[in-house]
């Protein structure tokens, strides 16, 4: 069974940094281009990052591009998301979903910015 | 980056009826089109991808057509589990957007 689960939520100062991780497991993580995608409180969806699985690819949204990293360790079977600079309007519920096509989703970690 | 637009953005439907939900791409995105169904609290569900292909364990009431900048989502006689909000999503340029989503409530 094709299992992710993110960590690393919680509540951060505007400004500041946070490290998501989303553990895999049931699937061959390595055959497998993996993507961040997030969930403002009553809002829709919004694709936030993507990386091959090789990890040589990687693409952001505009709205996090230069304040977030997203990396991938295959021997560990994880998945990352460094957020740096960190604003208000970061904050919602973080998935991280496997294929372009979100095929399988986590249950999500929330991100509160606020002072 | 390529705008998704839903329609209508609620939808009130009894069980047992036929539910059928829009999205139009503000250009073509081909037939790399996904269809999610999100309940409270809960992550989203992958229901149709290359607009017409059901996922696994999605039941056959639910099924996906158009290419190119108009696509369907039609569920054929609603359940009461199927009442939840409706995004799509375009996975043909590497910017991947989502419809603002399509709420079906019970009427």
């Amino acid at each position: 069974e094709v299992q992710l689960v993110e960590s690393g939520g919680g509540l951060v100062q505007p400004g500041g940094s946070l490290r998501l991780s989303c553990a895999a497991s049931g699937f061959t993580f390595s055959s497998y281009e993996m993507n961040w995608v997030r969930q403002a409180p009553g809002k829709g969806l919004e694709w936030v990052s993507y990386i091959s699985s090789s990890g040589s690819t990687i693409y952001y949204a505009d709205s996090v591009k230069g304040r977030f990293t997203i990396s991938r360790d295959n021997a560990k079977n994880s998945l990352y998301l460094q957020m740096n600079s960190l604003r208000a309007e970061d904050t919602a519920v973080y998935y991280c979903a496997r294929r372009k096509y979100f095929q399988h989703w986590g249950q999500g970690t929330l991100v509160t910015v606020s002072s | 980056e390529i705008v998704m637009t839903q329609s209508p953005a609620t939808l009130s439907v009894s069980p047992g009826e036929r539910a059928t939900l829009s999205c139009r791409a503000s250009q073509s995105v081909s037939s790399n089109l996904a269809w999610y169904q999100q309940k409270p609290g809960q992550a989203p569900r992958l229901l149709i991808y290359g607009a017409s292909t059901r996922a696994t364990g999605i039941p056959a009431r639910f099924s996906g057509s158009g290419s190119g900048t108009e696509f369907t989502l039609t569920i054929s006689s609603l359940q009461s589990e199927d009442f939840a909000v409706y995004y799509c999503q375009q996975y043909n340029n590497w910017r991947w957007t989502f419809g603002q989503g399509t709420k079906v409530e019970i009427k």
